[in-house]
C-alpha cells in the first residue's frame, strides 16, 4: 500500500466550476497535509497546508482534512484555465514527506 | 520564486559518467531534501539533511548516489557511472521546522544517453 493515493485523473471541468481533488494516506502518524501544484516541466509549489481537522479556506480554495478516515480534499472554486496543471498531496510525520502520484486537472475555457 | 536555487538546471551525460548537482536553500531553513521525479509520479523521496547532518536516506537508492551539506547550507549530489535509468527531475527541497512547508528549487533535469 502506498503512503499516500490520488486519483491521477485526468479530471476536466468547465471554466467556473468547482473542481474537487481527493487524497488517502495510510499513515495515523501523519501530521501535517499539503497541496502543491505543478505545471509541466516545473516544480511543485506550494498552494495550501492544514493541520488540524475541518475545512481551511483561501481564497478560491479551500482544503479538508478528516483524520479519522485518512482523507484529505482541496476544492477549487471558480476553476480558470490557468489552474489547469498536476496537483500533488503530501503528508509528513515529522520525518519524510510522502507525496502522491498527483492528479492532472483540466479546466476547459 | 521560492528562494532556493538549483544548479545546473539541465545536465545531460554520457552512461558511465559522474554528475553532481548543487542546491541552495533559504538561508534560514535547517532542513534540505533530495527527490527524483519521473515523468508522470510524485517526487520520489532520496534522503535529507538536518543542518549537516545526513538523517536519512532511502532504502531505494543506489549506493552511487551520494550527498553532503558540508557547512549546513548548500548541498550537492552526486551520482557516479550514470545509468539511463538515473535520467529524471532532481528536486532539492528547504524546510524550516519538521512539519513546515516544504519550497522546492526549479530543479535539475538529467539526461544520461
Amino acid at each position: 500500500q502506498k503512503e499516500v493515493e490520488q486519483n491521477s485523473g485526468p479530471l476536466s471541468v468547465p471554466e467556473g466550476a468547482i473542481a474537487s481533488l481527493n487524497c488517502t494516506y495510510s499513515d495515523r502518524g501523519s501530521q501535517s497535509f499539503f497541496w502543491y501544484r505543478q505545471y509541466s516541466g516545473k516544480s511543485p509549489e506550494l498552494i495550501m497546508f492544514i493541520y488540524s481537522n475541518g475545512d481551511k479556506e483561501d481564497g478560491r480554495f479551500t482544503a479538508q482534512l478528516n483524520k479519522a478516515s485518512q482523507y484529505v480534499s482541496l476544492l477549487i472554486r471558480d476553476s480558470q484555465p490557468s489552474d489547469s496543471a498536476t496537483y500533488l498531496c503530501a503528508v509528513t510525520n515529522g520525518n519524510q514527506f510522502y507525496f502522491g502520484t498527483g492528479t492532472s486537472l483540466t479546466v476547459i475555457p | 520564486d521560492t528562494g532556493v536555487s538549483q544548479n545546473p538546471r539541465h545536465k545531460i551525460t554520457k552512461r558511465g559518467q559522474n554528475v553532481t548537482f548543487r542546491c541552495d536553500p533559504i538561508s534560514e531553513h535547517n532542513r534540505l531534501y533530495w527527490y527524483r521525479q519521473t515523468l508522470g509520479q510524485g517526487p520520489e523521496f532520496l534522503t535529507y539533511f538536518q543542518n549537516e547532518a545526513q538523517l536519512e536516506k532511502s532504502r531505494l537508492l543506489s549506493d552511487r548516489f551520494s550527498a553532503e551539506r558540508p557547512k549546513g547550507s548548500f548541498s550537492t549530489l552526486e551520482i557516479q557511472r550514470t545509468e539511463q535509468g538515473d535520467s529524471a527531475m532532481y528536486l532539492c527541497a528547504s524546510q524550516q521546522g519538521s512539519t513546515d512547508t516544504q519550497y522546492f528549487g526549479p530543479g535539475t533535469r538529467l539526461t544520461v544517453l
